[in-house]
C-alpha cells in the first residue's frame, strides 16, 4: 500500500490570495491524481500529474487557475491560484498502486 | 449523463438489516470497478474490488453486471460502524471516476 503525506490539512484564506498543497508519496508512482470535493458531492478529478511533462486537466480546470508541479516521482504540488468562496472546498491527493487508489488525508480550505 | 451514478440516499437502517446500493456507469470500456468507504470527514478507503462472477467479503457482497453497466453492493447484518458514505469508483482509462456517493446510517 502506499502512504501519502498530505499537508496543510486546513486552512482559511482570503479572497484573491494562493495556497499550494503539497503530497508527499512513500514510494514512486508515475502518476498522481487531484481532486477536489465540495461539500455533500463525491470526488472530481481536477488533473492528472506527471513527473517530467505538464499535468493533463479535466474539463473544466485550467492551469491558471491550479496550477500543479511534480518535481520528482514522490511529490507534487497543486495551487490553488486567485482564490475565491467557490473555492471552499476538501482538496485530495491520490496515487494509484495495484488498481487500488490510496489518498492523502485532505487540505479543507474556506476562502472568506 | 454522469459518468458514474448512485442513488444519494441517505438510507436510515436499523441494526442487523440488510441493506443494497447500486451504481451505474457509462462507459462500456471500464475495466475495473471498486466500492470505497468516506467516513465524515476522511479521505475515501477501498471496500473492495468488484468482480465479473461477483465477490463476498464477510457480510458484504459486490455484484457486477457488464451489459447493464451496473454494479452493486449489499450489506447484510448491518452494524452501527457500516455508518459511511459509500462510493461507486469505475477506472475506465487509468484514472478513478467516482460516483457521487451513497450515504448509510445505521441505527440502533
Amino acid at each position: 500500500s502506499a502512504v501519502i503525506s498530505q499537508k496543510p490539512s486546513r486552512d482559511i484564506c482570503q479572497r484573491g490570495t494562493s495556497l499550494t498543497i503539497q503530497c508527499q508519496v512513500d514510494s514512486q508512482v508515475t502518476m498522481m491524481f487531484w481532486y477536489r470535493q465540495q461539500p455533500g458531492q463525491s470526488l472530481t478529478l481536477i488533473a492528472t500529474a506527471n513527473q517530467g511533462s505538464e499535468a493533463t486537466y479535466e474539463s473544466g480546470f485550467v492551469i491558471d487557475k491550479f496550477p500543479i508541479s511534480r518535481p520528482n516521482l514522490t511529490f507534487s504540488t497543486l495551487t490553488v491560484s486567485n482564490m475565491s468562496p467557490e473555492d471552499s472546498s476538501i482538496y485530495l491527493c491520490s496515487v494509484v498502486q495495484n488498481t487500488e487508489a490510496f489518498f492523502g488525508q485532505g487540505t479543507r480550505l474556506t476562502v472568506v | 449523463r454522469k459518468e458514474v451514478e448512485q442513488d444519494p440516499g441517505p438510507f436510515n437502517v436499523p441494526e442487523g438489516a440488510t441493506v443494497a446500493f447500486n451504481c451505474t456507469y457509462s462507459n462500456s470500456a471500464s475495466q475495473s470497478f471498486f466500492w470505497y468507504r468516506q467516513d465524515c470527514r476522511k479521505e475515501p478507503k477501498l471496500l473492495m474490488s468488484v468482480y465479473s462472477s461477483g465477490n463476498e467479503d464477510g457480510r458484504f457482497t459486490a455484484q457486477l453486471n457488464r451489459a447493464s453497466q451496473y454494479i452493486s453492493l449489499l450489506i447484510r447484518d448491518s452494524k452501527l460502524s457500516d455508518s459511511a458514505t459509500y462510493l461507486c469508483v469505475v477506472n475506465p482509462l487509468g484514472d478513478m471516476r467516482f460516483g457521487a456517493g451513497t450515504r448509510l446510517t445505521v441505527k440502533p
